[in-house]
C-alpha cells in the first residue's frame, strides 16, 4: 500500500458537534501531520507526531485534539468549532532519509470539513 | 524563522511553451526542497524535489534547479500540456529534526490550448 487514506471526505457538522477525521497508512512512515489548507493558500502545519508522539503543535486552538493510537493511524477530533475552521484538512506522512536527513512527504486525500 | 516567496502567484503560458516558476528562502540551513501539484479538489502531489547536495535535478520534461549562494531554486516545466494546469508549491525543510516543511504561497498555473 503507497497511499495516505482519508476519512470521511466530506463533512458537515454544526458548532456544538463533536466528530472525529481519520488518518490511515500502511508505508511504515514513522512522521504524520495535520494539515489545514483554505481556498488558494498553502497548505498550513497544525500537528506533527513521531514516532507516535506529538513533536509539534502550530499553536492550534484546543478544540482541535489530535490523536496517533498507533504508527498507521491518526486522527483529529473536533469539538465546539466556528465557521472559520471551514476548510480542507490533510494529513500527511513521511519516511526519513538517514543517508541525507531529509524527509519525503505524501498527502492523503484530504476531508472538505463544513462548519455550520 | 524560515520563510518561502514564491513567484509568481499566476502565470499563463500557451501550450508547448516552458513555465518557471521561482522560490526564495531565508534559512540557510534548509537542505531539502519538494515541489507539489495540486489539481483542483485534489491532494498535492509531490512532483519533484531536490537535496542541497545537488545543482539540478530532472525528470522527463520536469526540472528543478538550487542555487545554494543565492538561497532560491527554480520548477521548470517544458513542452507543457493542458494537464501541467494546477497550483504549484515549492517548501524549504532543514534537518532538525523538526519534520517541519516551509511552503511557498503557490502558483496558478494555466496552460491555454
Amino acid at each position: 500500500d503507497t497511499e495516505v487514506t482519508q476519512t470521511p471526505k466530506h463533512l458537515v457538522m454544526g458548532m456544538t458537534n463533536k466528530k472525529s477525521l481519520k488518518c490511515e497508512q500502511h508505508m511504515g512512515h514513522r512522521a504524520m501531520y495535520w494539515y489545514k489548507q483554505k481556498a488558494k493558500k498553502p497548505p498550513e502545519l497544525m500537528f506533527v507526531y513521531s514516532y507516535e508522539k506529538l513533536s509539534i503543535n502550530e499553536s492550534v486552538p484546543s478544540r482541535f485534539s489530535p490523536e496517533c493510537p498507533n504508527s498507521s493511524l491518526l486522527n483529529l477530533h473536533l469539538h465546539a468549532l466556528q465557521p472559520e475552521d471551514s476548510a480542507l484538512y490533510l494529513c500527511a506522512s513521511s519516511v526519513y532519509y538517514s543517508g541525507t536527513g531529509t524527509y519525503e512527504q505524501y498527502f492523503g486525500p484530504g476531508t472538505r470539513l463544513t462548519v455550520t | 524563522g524560515e520563510n518561502v516567496e514564491q513567484h509568481p502567484s499566476t502565470l499563463s503560458v500557451q501550450e508547448g511553451d516552458s513555465a518557471v516558476i521561482k522560490c526564495t528562502y531565508s534559512d540557510s540551513a534548509s537542505n531539502y526542497f519538494p515541489w507539489y501539484k495540486q489539481e483542483l479538489g485534489k491532494r498535492p502531489q509531490l512532483i519533484i524535489d531536490i537535496r542541497s547536495n545537488v545543482g539540478e535535478k530532472k525528470d522527463q520534461r520536469i526540472a528543478v534547479t538550487l542555487n545554494k549562494t543565492a538561497k532560491h531554486f527554480s520548477l521548470h516545466i517544458t513542452e507543457t500540456q493542458p494537464e501541467d494546469s494546477a497550483v504549484y508549491f515549492c517548501a524549504a525543510s532543514i534537518n532538525s529534526g523538526t519534520y517541519k516543511y516551509i511552503f511557498g504561497t503557490g502558483t496558478r498555473l494555466k496552460v491555454l490550448a
